[in-house]
């Protein structure tokens, strides 16, 4: 079964408006990340929110967490071209320390000028 | 300070041939980890090191790959025998001394592999 599962797949909007995208996930977890990965580029970073906080904030970029749900949302407001990339949530299992990354298929989302 | 070394950018081998791909964590940073990206997939996890140890290797393949990270040099994931399967992009990851609670894996920019 697939852990962190981004929700849509695609997603395609105009500059300027907000984009929400979802992430399930089924394990418990010690925190969950999300990352922006450009077109054969390497991952980016954007933020980690622990499982023990429920929104996070840095700059444009919103994370919720809901661990009853098992499930977080990445919202990034007033979209730029720029943006356009695919995001990719990742969980950090509790599992003795000594895990990888587990990641989703990720969002691909496009910003039209 | 450099990110994440990753090399060669793209290798290409013809089937049965190895594949040694490269990589040189941030400065600092003792922990390894590889994954392995199919087209318009997610990153699977393979590998986690330390220095001169193996941590965790659930997610690499029972046979062909392999993996080290040496007291001195860059961690290297050399694939045996290479089949059209193994294409893929091969990224690495490092982090520093880990932190229970939370960390950040710094992921470098990728190998391409393709077998033709």
């Amino acid at each position: 079964s697939q852990q962190g599962e981004e929700d849509p797949q695609a997603l395609s909007i105009q500059e300027g408006e907000n984009a929400t995208m979802n992430c399930s996930y089924k394990t418990s977890i010690n925190n969950l990340q999300w990352y922006r990965q450009n077109s054969g580029r390497g991952l980016v970073h954007l933020i980690l929110i622990r499982s023990n906080e429920r929104e996070k904030h840095s700059g444009r970029l919103r994370v919720t967490l809901d661990t009853s749900k098992k499930s977080s949302s990445l919202l990034i407001t007033a979209s730029r071209a720029a943006d356009t990339a695919s995001y990719f949530c990742a969980t950090d299992a509790r599992r003795g320390g000594a895990d990888g990354l587990t990641f989703g298929k990720g969002t691909h989302l496009i910003i039209q000028p | 300070n450099a990110g994440v070394m990753q090399n060669p950018r793209h290798l290409v081998r013809r089937r049965g041939q190895e594949a040694r791909l490269r990589c040189s964590p941030m400065k600092g940073h003792s922990h390894v980890y590889w994954y392995r990206q199919l087209p318009e997939e997610g990153l699977k996890f393979m590998v986690y090191l330390q220095k001169e140890n193996i941590i965790d290797e659930s997610g690499m393949p029972k046979e062909r790959f392999s993996a080290e990270f040496p007291k001195e040099g860059p961690s290297i994931l050399r694939i045996q025998q290479v089949v059209r399967g193994d294409s893929a992009a091969y990224f690495c990851a490092s982090s520093p001394a880990r932190d229970m609670s939370s960390y950040e894996q710094y992921f470098g920019p990728g190998t391409r592999l393709t077998v033709t």
